[in-house]
């Protein structure tokens, strides 16, 4: 079964430190990886999209890793910034043609206080 | 650009009520999706078209639902009869399918559906 996996659920840092969330999937095949960031109230923001030949991608202070061959990616932030908390939400796109195939992590909720 | 713009933003109905969610995408972009979000489910994709022919509704949960898009800058979500278990945030994204290339999608603000 096509499954996205996020960790940790929830995660509480101070301003200025760095983190890590991590995304593991079994999509399969599999044709791209993307991060999201959705504010609370807001709808998502893709921060990047990463292809299978992909193995990091840098958006600003956001650095996204992707392993293929384990089925693991990671998001890196750097120097937290309290504008930082939001979901953080992973979501592969398997093969086949179809926009919709699509199978979303259930998301990785960042907390920074000051 | 405005972005993907939803209405209503909130809605609060009755059960047994009929609901409608409006949608207009990114001019020019050919692909728009309707997703629900819960806290229990996460996002998930209900129905998605492209050049406004519904390509995928898999997602949609049962007959009570239905989508519609009868022109490129327009799109509407129906829930008919309504329940509680459909409250939930609704998102429509759009996004500009080009061969080759991962497309972006783009979301709205989301409309909260309440139904008592």
């Amino acid at each position: 079964k096509n499954q996205v996996e996020q960790s940790p659920q929830s995660l509480i840092i101070l301003e200025g430190k760095n983190c890590t969330l991590q995304c593991n999937y079994t999509v399969s095949p599999f044709s791209n990886l993307r991060w999201y960031k959705q504010d609370t109230g807001r709808g998502p923001v893709s921060l990047t999209i990463m292809t299978f030949s992909e193995n990091t991608k840098s958006n600003g202070r956001y650095t996204a890793t992707l392993d293929a061959d384990t089925k693991q990616s990671s998001l890196h932030i750097t120097a937290s910034q309290l504008s930082d908390s939001a979901s953080y939400i992973c979501v592969v796109r398997g093969t086949g043609g179809s926009q919709g195939n699509l199978i979303f992590g259930k998301g990785t909720k960042l907390s920074v206080k000051p | 650009d405005a972005g993907v713009i939803q209405s209503p933003r909130h809605e609060v109905t009755e059960m047994g009520q009929e609901v409608t969610l409006r949608c207009k995408p990114i001019s020019g972009h050919n692909s728009l999706f309707w997703y629900r979000q819960t806290m229990m489910r996460g996002l998930e994709l209900l129905i998605y078209f492209n050049n406004n022919v519904p390509i995928d509704d898999s997602g949609m949960p049962e007959d009570r639902f239905s989508a519609k898009m009868p022109n490129a800058s327009f799109s509407t979500l129906k829930i008919q009869p309504s329940e509680p278990r459909d409250s939930a945030v609704y998102f429509c994204a759009s996004s500009s399918r080009t061969s080759g290339v991962a497309d972006t999608q783009y979301f709205g603000p989301g409309t909260r559906l309440t139904v008592l």
